[in-house]
């Protein structure tokens, strides 16, 4: 069965550091990967996914993921946090085909805490 | 596009009593999904639907039903209301199947007394 698995209940940054949170998932295919951000009291917005090719895949709102097969990881990167960029983060995973073809498995969510 | 809406946004119930949880999209697209989301658990698949007409369980299915009558609308009931439904539910729409990009509604906090 597929699983994903994000380390890092909570982290806090400063405003205008860099960010990096972590997602490992467990599959035996070729997975699809995503990650979603959920503002405070609403519903889930796409930043990024990777299906295929180029490992390192750019999102909206200056977000950006690697894709390291050998690790297992989809971490998800940004060289200068913002305010705004306060939210609870998800990480993803599915695959094309087979019984499981439209779940989409989510890892538990980090909650990034921003400081002045 | 108003995308995809829920409502109510908040509602409290009484055990044992029934309600319908509404989702609506404008996008004409082909799969819809309930997802509940407790906290620190991510979220579950419920249910979800490839078209009108069609529907099939998802992770956490029992205590649900479900109907696709229409493209654009994907309700959700409770029929007998308990406390391990309290939560946040989640409809969501995509073109595609799974490895296409899901867009959520706002999201209906329930609560169940």
């Amino acid at each position: 069965a597929q699983s994903v698995t994000q380390p890092d209940i909570h982290i806090t940054v400063s405003e205008g550091a860099s960010l990096e949170l972590r997602c490992n998932y467990s599959y035996g295919a070729t997975p699809y990967l995503f990650w979603y951000v959920q503002s405070p009291g609403q519903g889930l917005q796409l930043l990024l996914k990777y299906f295929s090719g180029d490992t390192l895949v750019q999102g909206i709102k200056g977000f950006e993921a690697e894709f390291k097969r050998s690790q297992s990881s989809f971490n998800l990167r940004k060289p200068s946090v913002h305010w705004s960029d306060a939210a609870e983060y998800f990480c993803a995973v599915t695959r094309m085909g087979g019984g499981s073809n439209y779940k989409l498995t989510f890892g538990k969510g980090t909650l990034l805490t921003v400081n002045p | 596009n108003a995308g995809v809406t829920q409502t109510p946004k908040f509602r409290i119930l009484k055990i044992g009593q029934s309600m319908t949880l509404q989702c609506t999209q404008d996008m004409n697209h082909n799969y819809m999904y309930w997802y509940r989301q407790d906290p620190g658990m991510g979220l579950k698949l419920i249910y979800y639907s490839v078209g009108a007409g069609i529907t099939d369980k998802g992770e956490v299915p029992n205590g649900y039903n479900v109907s696709r009558s229409t493209t654009e609308d994907f309700p959700l009931r409770l029929e007998l209301a308990a406390p391990s439904q309290t939560s946040v539910y989640f409809c969501a729409s995509s073109y595609n199947g799974n490895t296409d990009t899901q867009y959520f509604g706002p999201g209906t906090r329930l609560t169940v007394l």
